[in-house]
């Protein structure tokens, strides 16, 4: 089955910064790879997705990049505020956004003021 | 965006209790619902994919006859947890997906945090 890997585990950047995150997967067949944005106790929420038809996105201060052959992912935050402090996961699925997503293990970000 | 409830918010239930936990997608209909568990900080674990109209199908691992899900409705699942024990206690999150495979993506539950004592 699937297996996403996601680096670093913890990250720390001092506000203004930029901060990446990198994820892999196994399954080729993956085409849909979302990234989440978890704090403290509460549901994971959306930050950005991309399918495997784009090899980028980007939504303001967020952009993903996707490269297919080397089955890999990453995130993408510039100027990080203190309020980006999370712990953010990646995510991919076989079947698009219908279909159960397989989780890396998540970073811990902390943005310095 | 859409709305994915669940209930209750948080249950703390002695040791050999069943517990059940309601997932309601609240604005949306779904045939197919998703189940996770994440211990404290950790990831979220894929437990099972709930079908509605038809048997859930779990993930290697996870004890069916334990974690017992029904996909009663367009709008509803249950995970009912049996005989709950301390390694049970964790936080369930659901999700929906909502859309066509083209578009949309799973929007998820608030959470479930269990204490099992």
């Amino acid at each position: 089955g699937e297996n996403v890997e996601q680096h670093p585990s913890t990250l720390s950047v001092q506000e203004g910064d930029s901060a990446v995150i990198k994820c892999t997967y196994s399954d080729s067949a993956s085409n849909y790879f979302p990234w989440y944005k978890q704090e403290l106790g509460k549901r994971p929420q959306l930050i950005i997705d991309i399918r495997s038809n784009v090899g980028e996105k980007k939504d303001q201060r967020i952009a993903v990049t996707l490269n297919k052959t080397a089955k890999h992912f990453s995130l993408h935050i510039t100027e990080t505020q203190p309020e980006d402090s999370a712990v953010y996961f990646c995510a991919a699925s076989t079947e698009g956004s219908q279909g159960n997503l397989i989780f890396g293990k998540g970073t811990k970000l902390s943005v310095k003021p | 965006g859409a709305v994915v409830s669940q209930h209750p918010s948080w249950v703390i239930c002695k040791s050999g209790t069943s517990v059940k936990i309601e997932c309601r997608s609240l604005d949306f209909q779904a045939t197919t619902m998703f189940w996770y568990r994440q211990f404290p900080k950790q990831s979220l674990m894929l437990m099972a994919t709930s079908n509605e109209g038809s048997k859930a199908t779990y993930e290697q691992g996870v004890e069916k006859d334990k974690f017992l899900i029904n996909h009663a409705s367009l709008t509803l699942s249950t995970l009912t947890v049996t005989s709950a024990h301390p390694e049970d206690s964790s936080f369930y999150i659901c999700s929906a997906p909502k859309g066509s495979s083209g578009g949309e993506t799973q929007y998820f539950g608030p959470g479930t945090r269990l204490l099992v004592l």
